[in-house]
């Protein structure tokens, strides 16, 4: 299957800090990927979708001045999250849609950990 | 909102089928039934999905009733590192729809 790649897989910073997150579709081109934020025992919860060529639709209640989301190429979204504080701390994971829709593949998560 | 049903939890020998119930009484004409796991701290593995006719791949099956309105998992011969988190999901198949998750149901599969 398709491959979606993150980086960095795991990350901590001090408060304050901004961290930034990729994610990368290896080997097929996604004009849309979506970012979600997983905290401990829940489930995945989308916060928004990522448009190449285009602003990012967030979900409500996503501070999208706080979660900086930028698709610079049919490959690459990133996530940043701008000054970070603990309760950010969180698994954050991205997805792509393969070309038809029939799939979405996910990247192996990224672990932030804010101190 | 999650527009699926599934049980918080199940449990299933090692070596035996796991039959993973979802149900998805709104779900609209043009929705498929996706199937994703989510192994600890891992992103979430593509399964299975489905419009109304059973699939079948190397992974699992897919039986989905005559209505639509709910559908199961089949994994044939479960093996322990088949514990996971399991979600049904219903969506439209259109480029650019989002995958709304659901509390999954945790599968343990013990020896």
């Amino acid at each position: 299957g398709a491959v979606v790649s993150q980086h960095p897989s795991r990350v901590i910073c001090k408060s304050g800090t901004s961290v930034k997150i990729e994610c990368r579709s290896l080997d097929f081109q996604a004009t849309t990927m979506f970012w979600y934020r997983q905290f401990p025992k829940q489930s995945l919860m989308l916060m928004a979708t990522s448009n190449e060529g285009s602003k990012a639709t967030y979900e409500q209640g996503v501070e999208k001045d706080k979660f900086l989301i930028n698709h610079a190429s049919l490959t690459l979204s990133t996530l940043t999250v701008t000054s970070a504080h603990p309760e950010d701390s969180s698994f954050y994971i991205c997805s792509a849609p393969t070309t038809g829709g029939n799939e979405q593949f996910f990247g192996p998560g990224t672990r932030l950990t804010v101190l | 909102d999650a527009k699926t049903t599934q049980p918080p939890s199940m449990d299933c020998a090692e070596g035996r089928a796991a039959n993973l119930p979802c149900n998805h009484s709104t779900i609209s004409g043009n929705e498929y039934v996706y199937w994703y796991r989510q192994i600890h701290s891992q992103g979430p593995q593509y399964i299975i999905h489905g419009l109304k006719n059973n699939e079948t791949n190397e992974m699992a099956s897919l039986i989905i009733t005559e209505d639509r309105k709910s559908s199961t998992l089949i994994l044939p011969h479960a093996t322990l590192r088949d514990t996971a988190v399991y979600y049904c999901i219903v969506r439209a198949m259109e480029y650019g729809n989002k995958l709304v998750f659901g509390a999954g149901t945790i599968l343990r599969v013990k020896s």
